[in-house]
């Protein structure tokens, strides 16, 4: 696609419940990047996919956190028994291939923005 | 660990220069990157320094010093729709890890 897309936009959901959140990245980019972002704050790196493998998920903030990428394309971000301090927009980025980060650049999506009540 | 500090705030007037600090402490350091992020939207990539020096793109520079551990980014003619955040991001193997933002506000 013409950009990194992620849906849904917003999430309203109560604590204990469990969420998805999905990001399709631009066509052909082979590595994806999950981050978190408080209200304020700087991004918070997540976990990173190099075609359908995690190479680095030393982001996740606990074993309720979880991500998968099926087709070296959409990528899905599972938290279970979310709890209020999961509020946060995710966000998505992709990155074209595997060359190194200084010769390409991350690409980001618009973000989901979760609350958990 | 990684660790990166930069202003929290930052105010200037429409059509002046103003710089942005960020110093840094990190290991497996790859390059520095800026991004910019208007509320409510996503980060965009500004610009990216490798090497020590200035990097110029039209009217924002980054400039980085590896053996300071510091790097700027200097935006020059400033506009209202330059209000923005603006991270830096200290880049490793695989990922970029990002400071808490400068909020810049634009002022007439």
């Amino acid at each position: 696609g013409a950009g990194v897309s992620q849906s849904p936009s917003n999430k309203v959901t109560e604590k204990g419940k469990d969420v998805e959140l999905r990001c399709d990245p631009i066509s052909g980019h082979t590595a994806l990047y999950w981050y978190r972002q408080s209200l304020g704050q700087g991004l918070e790196f997540l976990i990173y996919f190099q075609g359908n493998s995690a190479p680095d998920k030393s982001g996740l903030p606990s074993d309720r956190f979880s991500a998968e990428r099926t087709g070296g394309s959409v990528s899905t971000l599972t938290i279970q028994r979310t709890q209020q301090e999961d509020s946060a927009v995710y966000l998505c980025a992709s990155r074209r291939g595997f060359a190194h980060l200084n010769t390409d650049t991350q690409y980001f999506g618009p973000g989901t923005r979760l609350t958990v009540l | 660990g990684q660790s990166l500090e930069q202003p929290s705030e930052v105010t200037a007037v429409e059509g002046a220069i103003v710089q942005i600090n960020c110093t840094y402490q990190t290991s497996g350091f790859y390059g520095l990157s800026w991004y910019q992020q208007h509320d409510g939207g996503a980060p965009t990539f500004l610009s990216y320094n490798a090497l020590d020096g200035l990097e110029e793109t039209g009217r924002f520079s980054s400039f980085l010093s590896r053996s300071d551990s510091y790097g700027y980014l200097l935006l020059q003619e400033l506009q209202m729709k330059d209000s923005a955040s603006y991270f830096c991001a200290v880049a490793g193997a695989n990922n970029l890890f990002f400071g808490t933002g400068t909020r810049l506000t634009v002022i007439p």
